[in-house]
Formats: C-alpha cells, structure tokens, sequence
C-alpha cells in the first residue's frame, strides 16, 4: 500500500532564509505526487504537483519541489519566506503507477516563519 | 465554478443523533472523496466515488457511518447514531479523472458531538 511520511511535526524559519519541508514516499511503481497547504479554518489548496518529467517542479506562491526517485523524496522548497507562509503543509501521493484516485496524504507539517 | 461546496459549516449535535453532511463537486469532475481530518489521526481518507459509484470505502471507520451520491453533482456523509469521537472536520473534494489532475477540496463541515 502506498504511504507518506513528513518525518517533522514543524518547521521554524526565519523571515527572508530558506525553507524545506520534507516528504518521503513509498509507492510501487510511478506516483503522482502533491503539495497542498491548509490555512486556519479553511480547505486545502493545491500548491504543486510531480507526475512525470522534470524533476523540479515549479508552483503557486514562488514554491518548488523537487522529485528524487532514488531517495524516493519529494520535498517542498522556497528560496524566501514569508510571514505569510506559515501554514501546515501536506504532501500526498496517489499510486501505484498514478492515475488510480486514491490520494493519501501525509501527517502535515506546521510551517513557522518568524518575522 | 464556485468550486466543491460543503454544507453546512458547522454542525453541533448532540450523541446519539443523526448527522447528515453535504456536498456539491465541480461539474464534470467525476471523482469525489470524502476526508475526516483529527489532530490525532491527521487526514483520513473515508470513502471515494468514480461516476456515482463508491469504489472504496474501506476508510470508513465502522457502521454508522455511510455515503452515498445519487447523481453527479451530489454526495452525503451520513453518520447515526453520531459519537463524541466522531467530531472533527470533514472535507469533500473532487477531481477529474483520478489523481493526476489535481483535486479540489470543499472548505469543510467542522462537526462537534456532545
């Protein structure tokens, strides 16, 4: 069965540095991978997704992601924060071999960026 | 579109009673899925339907809880009787033609039973 992990509950950032959060798959075959974000009280939003291709994927609000299917990872990356990023951030994953409609997605990692 | 629309926002009932939640997809999509989000458990998957049909439902924590979509632009989350553990926040969402498209969530019913 296919699973995700965010091996950290939070992430604290300063203003201005960059960011990570980590994602960690596993998956038989070819997944399709995802990033949403949750603000407070409302409903996930899309960031960014990874089917096939380049394995640095560009999405909303100057985040990326960048697929490495030898350490079967998929981490979120930004080159600034903002104060406005702080939100819990989930990775997903549907599979195996993508397009079956089960997406599942990871615990969530609360995103702290301090001004 | 005015995108995957849930009712009601809030739901606060007493054990025992039913509950009803509702959902509305996007046109044409032809997947919905139905989460239960917790701070313990995180995001559950429930149950999912292709065209109308519940393809699993083995998220479904037992039986008092059911769904059902009667057409393509409907869908319900019925739990009976409802329990104090049953309160969290349950989201819809939909997509077109499975995972590779992205999917759409509602903004959520946040459900208390006391």
């Amino acid at each position: 069965a296919q699973s995700v992990a965010q091996p950290e509950d939070q992430v604290n950032v300063a203003e201005g540095n960059p960011l990570t959060v980590k994602c960690t798959y596993s998956v038989s075959g070819n997944p399709y991978l995802f990033w949403y974000v949750q603000y407070p009280n409302r409903g996930l939003q899309f960031l960014l997704k990874y089917i096939t291709g380049d394995n640095l994927v560009k999405g909303s609000y100057g985040f990326e992601a960048e697929f490495n299917k030898s350490q079967t990872s998929f981490h979120l990356k930004k080159p600034s924060a903002l104060v406005s990023d702080s939100a819990l951030y989930f990775c997903a994953v549907t599979g195996p071999s993508g397009n079956t409609g089960k997406l599942i997605f990871g615990q969530g990692t609360t995103l702290q960026v301090k001004p | 579109d005015a995108g995957v629309i849930q009712s009601p926002r809030h739901e606060v009932t007493e054990m025992g009673q039913e509950v009803t939640l509702r959902c509305k997809p996007i046109s044409g999509h032809d997947y919905l899925f139905w989460y239960r989000q917790t701070m313990m458990r995180g995001l559950e998957l429930l149950i999912y339907f292709n065209n109308n049909v519940p393809i699993d439902d083995s998220g479904m924590p037992e039986d008092r809880f059911s769904a059902k979509m009667p057409n393509a632009s409907f869908s319900t989350l019925k739990i009976q009787p409802s329990e104090p553990r049953d309160s969290a926040v349950y989201f819809c969402a939909s997509s077109l033609a499975g995972g590779g498209y992205g999917y759409t969530f509602g903004s959520g019913t946040r459900l208390t039973v006391v």
